[in-house]
């Protein structure tokens, strides 16, 4: 059974950069693509971007594009996705979630969420 | 991007009740790439049903899901005290990958 644990919650200020991590086990990580989700409170849910840790290559939302940096590190079994110039709108739950099947996009194994709270 | 809109915005019905959920695609959403989420307050999404009516793994009957081009809807046949939540449709024909804006399926 494949588990996501994310990292923890964090609290930044408006203008800086927030990295967060997802770390997978029980599974194989590296062929199937790793997405990101946000969802700020109260809101629906909004996909940010994907990355197969095989290739190394993200695929970014336009709305995130230039602002949004995903990664993967094959030997740890760890995504990242760092989000810079943050400000207030970016307060949110960020989800990370896996493919249920190589190339289709259904996300059937989440992370717990990391809260990301932007205020001075 | 393809926009998915959701009806009701909030359902108040009684456990034992049929619920019945709607989404629409702003362009067809060809091979029937839709797939449909539940989440409970603090939790994450828990996948429900992909490529339209498929139950994903440990999905209970009650839940269905039918549709085609860009009408698709979500019932659960008879409601249990732990379906009352809120539920997400999402496309996957088309990046990027949209959802809907959610139906809330409250106690009445």
């Amino acid at each position: 059974q494949v588990q996501l644990v994310q990292s923890g919650a964090e609290v930044e200020k408006p203008g800086s950069s927030v990295k967060v991590s997802c770390k997978t086990s029980g599974g194989t990580f590296s062929s199937y693509t790793m997405n990101w989700l946000r969802q700020a409170p109260g809101q629906g849910l909004v996909w940010m971007g994907d990355i197969i840790p095989m290739f190394g290559k993200a695929n970014y939302a336009q709305q995130f594009h230039g602002r949004v940096t995903i990664t993967a590190d094959e030997s740890t079994s760890t995504a990242y996705l760092e989000l810079s110039s943050l400000t207030s709108e970016d307060t949110a739950v960020y989800y990370c979630a896996r493919e249920m099947a190589v190339k289709t996009p259904v996300f059937q194994s989440w992370g717990q969420g990391t809260l990301v709270t932007v205020s001075t | 991007e393809i926009v998915l809109t959701q009806s009701p915005g909030t359902l108040s019905l009684s456990p034992g009740e049929r619920a019945t959920l709607s989404c629409r695609a702003s362009q067809s959403v060809s091979s029937s790439y839709l797939a449909w989420y539940q989440q409970t307050p603090g939790q994450a999404p828990r996948l429900l049903i992909y490529e339209t009516s498929s139950r994903a793994t440990g999905i209970p009957d009650r839940f269905s899901g039918r549709g085609s081009g860009t009408d698709f809807t979500l019932t659960i046949s008879r409601l249990e005290p732990e379906d009352f939540a809120v539920y997400y449709c999402q496309q996957y024909h088309r990046p990027p990958w949209t959802f809907g804006q959610g139906t809330r399926v409250e106690i009445k």
